[in-house]
């Protein structure tokens, strides 16, 4: 089964300041896609960035970048230029693309960022 | 485009009483999943459904939680007799995998708060 660990439970930045939210998983499989998932308070979780394991450059979008280092099975996301909007829960999660149909994802226990000014 | 719906946003029960949780999903996706999300963890899988079928139920508690999704549209989600531990927040996610199994991007709804005293 895959694991998928945050190691901070919590975190803050000052606004236009930049924070990296570590992430490492535990899989077997060769092939998976890797996601990190933002849940602000009291409202749904939206997508905020993917990567898909056989592609070696790291995943950008707009201030959102990853660090994947597949061997260390690690991913971390950085937030550049943070914004309070960005406070949140930031969840990393798998998905296993082997499964087809059956592909689910499997979340770690999240990371709360805090952003002030 | 409409999003992920579900209702009721909130629910106080007390432990032993019955609990139904709808859900509808974007028009056209064919997988809808439940995830139960307790306060300071992440979300987790309880049932995974393909148009109408049952693709991943392992960690649905089968003795007191049942999911149905009929006409492969809708979904609801019962819990009876509820217990003290099931308080959390259902929530409710729908993929459109027809162009990948595995790519499609989750997307949520704002979920169902459940508080069981």
């Amino acid at each position: 089964a895959q694991t998928v660990t945050q190691s901070q439970p919590e975190m803050s930045v000052q606004e236009a300041e930049t924070v990296t939210l570590s992430c490492t998983y535990d899989t077997s499989e060769n092939n998976y896609y890797l996601f990190w998932y933002k849940q602000p308070p009291s409202r749904q979780m939206i997508l905020v960035i993917r990567q898909e394991a056989y592609k070696q450059q790291n995943a950008t979008e707009n201030r959102f970048s990853v660090n994947f280092q597949k061997a260390a099975k690690s991913f971390s996301l950085k937030i550049s230029d943070s914004q309070l909007g960005d406070t949140a829960m930031y969840f990393c999660a798998f998905m296993n693309s082997h499964t087809g149909t059956a592909s689910k994802l499997t979340f770690g226990t999240g990371t709360r960022l805090q952003v002030t000014l | 485009e409409a999003g992920v719906a579900q209702s009721p946003r909130y629910k106080i029960i007390e432990k032993r009483q019955s609990v139904a949780f709808w859900c509808n999903p974007i028009s056209g996706h064919a997988t809808l999943y439940w995830y139960q999300q307790i306060l300071g963890q992440g979300p987790k899988l309880l049932i995974q459904f393909q148009n109408n079928g049952v693709v991943d139920d392992s960690q649905l508690p089968k003795d007191r939680f049942s999911a149905e999704r009929l006409k492969g549209v809708d979904s609801t989600l019962k819990i009876q007799p509820a217990k003290l531990e099931d308080s959390a927040v259902y929530l409710c996610a729908s993929r459109d995998n027809r162009d990948s199994p595995w790519a499609g991007e989750l997307f949520f709804g704002e979920g169902s708060r459940l508080t069981v005293l």
